[in-house]
Parts: C-alpha cells; structure tokens; sequence
C-alpha cells in the first residue's frame, strides 16, 4: 500500500515571497504524482501532474514541482506567491497498478496562507 | 459546460435517517469515485465504479452505499449505520481508472 506525507500542515508565507510546500511518498511500485487545490468549501482543483517523463512539472497558477525518486519527494513549489493563493493545498499518489481502480492517497493537506 | 454537479450543496440529517448524495457527470467518463474529507485527515476513499453495474469498496466503506446504473450517474447513501456522518463529501471521475480524477464541488452533512 501507498502512504503520503505532507511535512506541513500550515505554512505562512508573506506575499511576492517563494514557497515549497513538501510531500514525500512511500510505494513499493512505481507511482504517478498529483498536486490539488482547495479553496474553502470548494473541490479540488487539479494544480499539476507527475505520470513519466520529465521530472519538473509545471502546473497552473505558477506551480511547478519536482519528482525525485531517490529521495521519494514531489515538493510544490511557486517563486511569488499572491494572496490569491491562499488555499489548502493536497499531494496525491496512485500506482501503476495493471489492474484494478484504486482511487488516489491523499497526504493530509498543507494549509498555505499568504501574509500581507 | 462539461463537468461534475453535486447536490445538495448542504444536508442535514436526523438520527436514523437514510440520506443520500447526488453526483451527476457530463464528461463521458468510465469511472466515479466518492471521498469523504474531514478537517486535518486529507480525503479518504469511500466507494468506486469502473463501468457501470459496477463498484468496489474503498477504504471506508461501513455505512455508505452506492449504485451505478447510469454512466453519468453515481449516488451516495449515508445510511444509519454510519455514526459519524459529519463531514464534507467529495466525488470524482476519470476517463479510465488509471487517469487523471476531476473532482467536483462537494457536499456538505451535517447531524441535527
């Protein structure tokens, strides 16, 4: 089974700051990676995506991220962060499974809010 | 618009009752996915459909139901059985089952 851990649960950034908000993962097959966003009382909305290739993703918004296999990470990353921005943001893993409709493992959110 | 529609956006449930969660899809996909997001927890896997006529236990699956009759179509029932029902409820879909999910707006239960 897969486990996702997102280091943070709330980061505080000021605005026009950069921000990595961090997730590492545990899988023992290969794995496709997945940033959301959730506005409150909202759904998620889906940042960027790690399926092969690549290992630098961009996403929308400004969002980029990283897949390090070593390391097992996929951090989320943006340069400049706006107030807009303020938001939960959520990783998620799924594997490669040849089979079967496991649906994503979601790490526990990291809560970004933007100072002005 | 293509998308995913969840209805109500709020529902209040009595002791004993049986309520049930719209989720509605136009984007033609195969596959639909119910989770439930409570504060601090992240989002975690109720029940799943690959093909209609067809769903699978996720990880929480004591005291929901679901049917998939419908392609667009995928409904969730909090039975009594569920103590704590509270909680914000997310569906999903996705073309195939190893593709991308779309989430849409979610619904709110709460207990009176």
């Amino acid at each position: 089974a897969q486990s996702v851990t997102q280091l943070d649960s709330q980061v505080p950034v000021f605005e026009e700051a950069p921000v990595e908000l961090r997730c590492n993962y545990s899988s023992s097959v290969s794995v496709y990676l997945f940033w959301y966003v959730q506005y409150p009382n909202q759904g998620l909305q889906l940042l960027l995506k790690y399926l092969s290739g690549s290992t630098l993703v961009k996403g929308i918004n400004g969002f980029e991220a990283e897949f390090n296999k070593s390391q097992t990470s996929f951090h989320l990353r943006k340069p400049s962060v706006h107030i807009s921005d303020t938001a939960e943001y959520f990783c998620a893993v799924r594997t490669h499974s040849g089979g079967g409709a496991d649906g994503l493992t979601f790490g526990k959110g990291t809560h970004l809010i933007i100072q002005p | 618009d293509g998308g995913i529609t969840q209805s109500p956006k709020y529902l209040f449930r009595k002791e004993g009752q049986n309520v049930t969660l719209s989720c509605e899809q136009n984007l033609n996909h195969d596959a639909m996915y119910w989770y439930r997001q409570d504060p601090g927890q992240g989002l975690r896997l109720i029940y799943y459909s690959q093909i209609v006529n067809d769903f699978q236990k996720g990880d929480i699956a004591e005291g929901y139901s679901v049917s998939r009759e419908k392609k667009e179509s995928f409904p969730l029932t909090v039975t009594s059985a569920q103590k704590n029902p509270t909680a914000f409820y997310l569906c999903a879909s996705s073309p195939g089952t190893q593709e991308t999910q779309y989430f849409g707006p979610g619904t709110r239960l709460l207990v009176l």
